[in-house]
């Protein structure tokens, strides 16, 4: 079946702009990750969904930062007012959830530059 | 700092040889994942282990977690050109399966 896809495979925005990356995960996993990764780092989580609600967004680095999975499925990471800094590849894993071990499964990642 | 350290940080083969990568923790592992990273692909996941002393493999592959469940290695048998990417060891903090720290990833690089 179809893996965990995510949209846009490269986004550039300027400074101050505004950025909505979608991931579409392997379709009756609950569960649903947002990491974010440097260049030659390993990827740093970000947010957690089971099911429709964030069941920890302690990985978001602050307010600009918003995510969301309305029906329980596509989730969308939302950044505001983007910065330089936030230039890295943001990627989206899903999982099972109702099965030991519960391994995460992730897509091709969104390359988001910001000038 | 990186709560799991991977050793290499970059490795160069010849292609048919054996390479060790490792991964370790200074804390209790509960759950060690591997993966592989390719440019535009994404994390592929390899292996999971979750006992001491579990030993896993898949092709020319074999993964290991000690007994103390602190180190992980991974090795590969007979290099080929397809093995070559990054390899990223995640584990699970105990408490629940979500928010894996890494490590930094090892890059294998093939040579012909």
């Amino acid at each position: 079946g179809a893996g965990v896809s995510q949209t846009p495979s490269n986004k550039v925005t300027e400074k101050g702009k505004y950025v909505e990356l979608r991931c579409d995960p392997i379709s009756g996993h609950t569960a649903l990750y947002w990491y974010r990764q440097s260049l030659g780092q390993g990827p740093e989580f970000l947010i957690y969904f089971q099911g429709t609600g964030a069941a920890d967004d302690s990985g978001l680095p602050n307010d600009r930062f918003f995510a969301v999975r309305p029906e329980g499925s596509v989730s969308t990471l939302k950044i505001q007012r983007t910065e330089r800094g936030d230039s890295a590849v943001y990627l989206c894993a899903s999982s099972n959830r109702g099965t030991s071990p519960d391994t995460q499964y992730f897509g091709p990642g969104t390359r988001l530059t910001v000038l | 700092s990186q709560e799991l350290e991977q050793s290499p940080q970059s490795l160069i083969v010849q292609e048919g040889k054996n390479l060790t990568i490792n991964c370790t923790s200074s804390k209790t592992l509960y759950g060690l994942y591997w993966y592989k990273q390719k440019y535009g692909e994404g994390l592929i996941f390899l292996m999971m282990l979750q006992k001491g002393g579990e030993e896993k493999s898949h092709e020319k592959i074999t993964a290991k977690l000690d007994e103390k469940k602190q180190q992980s290695s991974l090795h590969i048998t007979a290099s080929q050109p397809s093995h070559a990417g990054i390899y990223l060891c995640g584990a699970d903090r105990g408490r629940s399966n979500y928010q894996l720290i890494w490590g930094a990833g090892t890059k294998l690089i093939i040579k012909p």
